[in-house]
């Protein structure tokens, strides 16, 4: 699987944007970006994925580098709820295998 | 729906015994995963099952442990003998196809071997 880079940990002020980078410049032309976040004591829950085009849902929004080369995970307004470690995972098409690395912390700030 | 839903939620249990965590993933998935969690480590997968039948187990760590699907609606992971290094937390997760859907984790069983 191609690799991708995080930050380790980033830091936000509650009610404001969050803009968590990932790199990923190996991918293939059929490797899908995912995104993952992992609240305390939970299990990984699913945020969003994306191929070529920016993606937004009712949780972030997803925006993907023209080279595909990097893509930037954008929490609109984060809340205290929002603190976790966000993995962001490529998948290939028909691969069914998520390969976690170690993501980002993100701690929101009161 | 309840989601996944795995049990125990916590376990502790002594070196040399065995160990079974339990599964029952989200209805009408026919996808199921079992992943490891340590601080070492990370989140690692060990095993997927696709239509009941194990896909990948190359995660797998070693001839210790083994896991099952006998049925669309429940997996086991079995430890036997289990060793203090398995401790970690286990999740099971399922996913509505197999073409990369999204995958729903379970709450995680916290296993602890002493």
């Amino acid at each position: 699987d191609a690799k991708t880079t995080q930050p380790n940990s980033m830091e936000s002020n509650e009610e404001e944007p969050v803009h968590l980078p990932c790199n990923h410049s190996t991918i293939s032309g059929t490797d899908y970006i995912h995104w993952y976040r992992q609240l305390p004591s939970q299990g990984p829950e699913y945020v969003i994925h994306g191929l070529t085009s920016n993606v937004n849902n009712r949780m972030a929004s997803l925006a993907i580098a023209e080279d595909r080369k990097s893509s930037t995970l954008i929490l609109h307004r984060a809340t205290l709820r929002d603190a976790a470690v966000y993995y962001c995972i490529l998948r290939n098409f028909g691969n069914e295998k998520l390969t976690f690395g170690t993501g980002t912390r993100l701690t929101i700030i009161p | 729906d309840a989601g996944v839903i795995q049990s125990p939620r916590h376990e502790v249990t002594e070196m040399g015994q065995e160990v079974t965590l339990r599964c029952k993933p989200i209805s009408g998935h026919n996808s199921l995963f079992w992943y490891r969690q340590t601080m070492m480590r990370g989140l690692e997968l060990l095993i997927y099952f696709n239509n009941n039948v194990p896909i990948d187990d190359s995660g797998m760590p070693e001839d210790r442990f083994s896991a099952k699907m006998p049925n669309a609606s429940f997996s086991t992971l079995k430890i036997q003998p289990s060793e203090p290094r398995d401790s970690a937390v286990y999740f099971c997760a399922s996913s509505a196809s197999g073409t990369g859907d999204e995958q729903y984790f379970g709450p995680g069983t916290r296993l602890t071997v002493t």
